[in-house]
């Protein structure tokens, strides 16, 4: 099964910081590589796919990169609503996995 | 719009049976694969299962395999997880999922239900 680990499990930050959260899989995955946010309480939301492609409807402060086995999300500027635990999916090869998350606090 | 409800859950206890549903509204269920994903109080993710737009291929997580089924109707709308032999360590917030893929190629959920919790305790 491919291992995806997510850095740091943690992060404070103030309105307006920009935050970069990584993501590294255990074997090559190429670019089958998703991030989602969920917010307390709710279920998860899909930000992007395929490590860099904007889900419809999702902000543009959001960007992702990265291929091979090392990913990027990137919140350009945070928003008292990016407040959350965003993880990492590889879609490359079953079974699938998630990151174990990274939670998003305000400072 | 799109909308996933899921039902079934509650408390069992280990060894027991529980049968998951979740009914889909919104689009048309019959072209779509779809995803279970759990998660465990305070914990990540897991991915559970995956099952194809006409129900022919399935997939599950190691930890599952063997023990619980995926189906679907789609007569109904309607995707199932049939859990047997159930654990305290399946103890988890069940969410279904849509895939936009036929096939489950994508593997990626772009709508999610708001999830049914599963207890297993004696």
């Amino acid at each position: 099964d491919i291992q995806m680990t997510q850095s740091p499990s943690s992060l404070s930050a103030s309105v307006g910081d920009r935050v970069t959260i990584t993501c590294r899989a255990s074997q090559d995955i190429s670019s089958y590589l998703n991030w989602y946010q969920q917010r307390p309480g709710r279920a998860p939301k899909l930000l992007i796919y395929t490590a860099s492609t904007l889900q419809s409807g999702v902000d543009s402060r959001f960007s992702g990169s990265g291929s091979g086995t090392d990913f990027t999300l990137a919140i350009s500027s945070l928003q008292p609503e990016d407040f959350a635990t965003y993880y990492c999916q590889q879609t490359d090869s079953f079974p699938l996995t998630f990151g174990g998350g990274t939670k998003v606090e305000i400072k | 719009q799109v909308q996933l409800v899921e039902s079934g859950g509650g408390v069992v206890q280990p060894g027991r049976s529980l049968r998951l549903s979740c009914a889909a509204s919104g689009f048309t269920f019959s072209s779509y694969s779809m995803h279970w994903v759990r998660q465990a109080p305070g914990k990540g993710l897991e991915w559970v299962a995956l099952i194809s737009y006409d129900g022919t291929n399935k997939y599950f997580a190691d930890s599952v395999k063997g023990r619980f089924t995926i189906s679907r109707d789609n007569s109904k709308s309607t995707l199932y997880l049939q859990m047997n032999s159930l654990r305290a360590d399946d103890t988890a917030v069940f969410y279904c999922a849509r895939d936009p893929s036929r096939f489950g190629d994508y593997g990626y959920a772009d709508y999610w239900g708001q999830g049914t919790l599963v207890t297993v305790s004696s």
